[in-house]
């Protein structure tokens, strides 16, 4: 059961580069989501997605775009990195909401980028 | 304003003892869940346990309960026995909407980092 699987693991690009952060479940979760987190912050939300073909903006859009065209996939696309996208990316998914049930999000392992 | 307060950057327990991680959170929505998560060294994130708004019970998982306290809008997370393992970043999240008609998100705060001392 390989839950929410993240590539890459850790990846460093030049400024203006750019890269795709692949994740990847397969527990047929409507919700999936990325967060991103700074060095000894919460992690913030960067987009959204409810089902496949759609998408919203989290806290902390700027930079990134998204895609989400089928369930199991929710790529992070970066355009022309710049050095205040250096952090660590999460995905994560979760189970429709409702009747006030235990919906926790599923965590990948991480991606750390650093943008030089 | 801050959705999730953790207060408490760092705090040190003695190994077999208990220890309470504080956790504030602000929200006009009555249907609402709070995690927690931790988050070792190794930098994956663990789900700990849930308290959902309208639970009449504080939660319990083996060792961690939460001390939910409704009315302060309070969610601590409470290790028991703590051990050297216990040692990592603990994150209290909330998510608003939690019983229908939100987009799930986890609101985090920015985390309490637990050393635990042999």
């Amino acid at each position: 059961n390989a839950g929410v699987t993240q590539t890459p693991k850790f990846r460093i690009l030049k400024i203006g580069q750019s890269m795709t952060l692949q994740c990847t479940q397969d527990m047929n979760h409507n919700y999936m989501y990325w967060y991103r987190q700074d060095p000894g912050m919460g992690l913030k939300l960067i987009y959204y997605s409810v089902g496949a073909g759609i998408t919203d903006k989290g806290e902390v859009p700027n930079g990134y775009n998204v895609s989400r065209s089928t369930t199991e996939d929710f790529p992070l696309r970066l355009e022309l990195a710049a050095p205040s996208q250096t952090s660590v990316y999460f995905c994560a998914s979760s189970p429709p909401l409702g009747l006030g049930a235990n919906t926790e999000a599923f965590f990948g392992q991480g991606t750390r980028l650093t943008v030089v | 304003a801050q959705k999730i307060t953790q207060t408490q950057p760092g705090m040190f327990v003695q190994e077999k003892e208990a220890v309470t991680l504080d956790c504030t959170y602000d929200t006009s929505d009555p249907s609402y869940g709070l995690f927690w998560y931790k988050q070792p060294s190794s930098g994956e994130m663990i789900f700990l346990i849930y308290q959902g708004s309208y639970d009449q019970q504080n939660a319990t998982e083996g060792r961690y309960s939460l001390n939910f306290q409704k009315a302060r809008k309070s969610a601590n997370l409470v290790i028991s026995a703590s051990q050297l393992g216990d040692s990592a970043m603990y994150f209290c999240a909330m998510r608003e909407g939690n019983y229908g008609g939100s987009q799930g998100n986890l609101i985090f705060g920015k985390g309490t980092k637990l050393s635990v001392k042999p």
